[in-house]
Formats: C-alpha cells, structure tokens, sequence
C-alpha cells in the first residue's frame, strides 16, 4: 500500500505556544488529505478535509483559527495549533486519499501532541 | 448524518476461542474498512469490503459485507493473543451524496483482549 508519513512524532510544548504537525504522501499524490484526532480510548474524529490548491473544510465544532491547514503541495498537508492549551493534547492522525486504484485512504503514523 | 454502531465495545476472549464483531451504519454505502490500532500506534489497514456480498480473509480474521442490511462483520477464528488490539470499522460516505471527499465515519472500537 501506499505511504503516508508525519512529522514529529511526538510533540511537547509549552501552552500558548503555536505547533506545525507535517503529514507527506511518500509515494503517490494525494489531492486531498484528512486530518484526525484521537482522544485516549477513543475514535477517529475528523476535524476537517483538506484539498491542495484550496481551503480546507471544516467538521462542526472545529475551530479554524484554531487548526490551521495548508495543503500547498500535492504530497503536502500541514496541521497548525495555534496557541496551544493542554485541553489540544491529543493523538493527530493524517491520512491521505490515493486516487490510483478505488481511492482508499492511508493513514499517516500520527502525532502525539502534549502541551503543558 | 452517517451512523457506524460496533459491538461489543469491549470482548475479553481465551486463546483458540471464535467470535465475531458487528458493524453497523446508517445509510447507504458499498464501502467499509476494517482497521486494527495498537495501543499508542496509529491505524494498520485489514481489509477493503467495496460490494455488496464481499468476504475477504486473512489469516484468523475474515470479514463481510451486507450492504443491503448494512453490516459488515469481522470474524476472529482460533483466537491468539498477538490479535489483542483494538478493532475499528469505518464506513465511506458516498462521494456523490453531497457529503463528498470520501469522507470516513468511524465505529467506536472493539477492544479486543485475548488471554491466554
């Protein structure tokens, strides 16, 4: 299957501080990009949708000032959290869309966020 | 809004053992992904269900599609204790409903606990 990576890992921070999360399509392009987030013991929820070349679309309740996303590029797509406060500390997952074959997702390895 | 139910949330099995976990959704859709998460780890894909009628297996796990029922189950057969993970469904909204993007909505997990 195709491989999606995402940078860092593993994040700590500071509250109020802002944190960039990076998720690459490794070997296939991917027009649109997904973010998740993860609470423990918990489901995926989607926050939004992202699609290159334009804005991302939001699920309800996600704030977008909040959750910045910028999918620049084809294999690109990034999640910023902007002033961070413990209450964003999750595990954010990214998946992207392959649209060779029947458009399965793959879903990138996440990021665990920890803001103090 | 599409619905995914899973049961049981939670299945504490003894090694050799069969069961099988239930997957269902709400509305109309030909295709439904079957993941496994391991604790701290992000989604490793087991299976792509993309008709009506689709069985596929692997290894002691087989799973199903009926979309005229909409329910897809995942069958654990001879259970071992390297299959103790957490089991998720998710269900691909149609792209041409109006909800778009090959959007997934997730179960809420089977944990499955496999003791010896």
């Amino acid at each position: 299957g195709a491989v999606v990576s995402q940078h860092p890992s593993r994040v700590i921070c500071k509250s109020g501080t802002s944190v960039k999360i990076e998720c690459r399509s490794l070997d296939f392009q991917a027009t649109t990009m997904f973010w998740y987030r993860q609470f423990p013991k918990k489901s995926l929820m989607l926050m939004a949708t992202s699609n290159e070349g334009s804005k991302a679309t939001y699920e309800q309740g996600v704030e977008k000032d909040k959750f910045l996303i910028n999918h620049a590029s084809l294999t690109l797509s990034t999640l910023t959290v902007t002033s961070a406060h413990p209450e964003d500390s999750s595990f954010y997952i990214c998946s992207a869309r392959d649209k060779r074959g029947f458009n399965e997702q793959f879903f990138g390895p996440g990021t665990r966020l920890t803001v103090l | 809004e599409l619905k995914v139910e899973q049961n049981p949330l939670f299945l504490s099995m003894q090694e050799g053992k069969n069961y099988t976990i239930y997957c269902n959704y709400s509305t109309t859709s030909d295709r439904l992904y079957w993941y496994r998460q391991d604790p701290g780890k992000s989604l490793e894909s087991l299976f792509v269900l993309l008709s009506n009628g689709a069985v596929k297996q692997e290894g002691r796990l087989m799973a199903s599609l009926d979309t005229k029922a909409r329910l897809s189950t995942l069958h654990i057969t001879a259970a071992v204790h390297d299959l103790s993970a957490t089991y998720f469904c998710a269900v691909e909204e149609d792209p041409y409903s109006g909800a778009g993007s090959y959007q997934l909505t997730f179960g809420k997990g089977t944990k499955l606990s496999v003791i010896p």
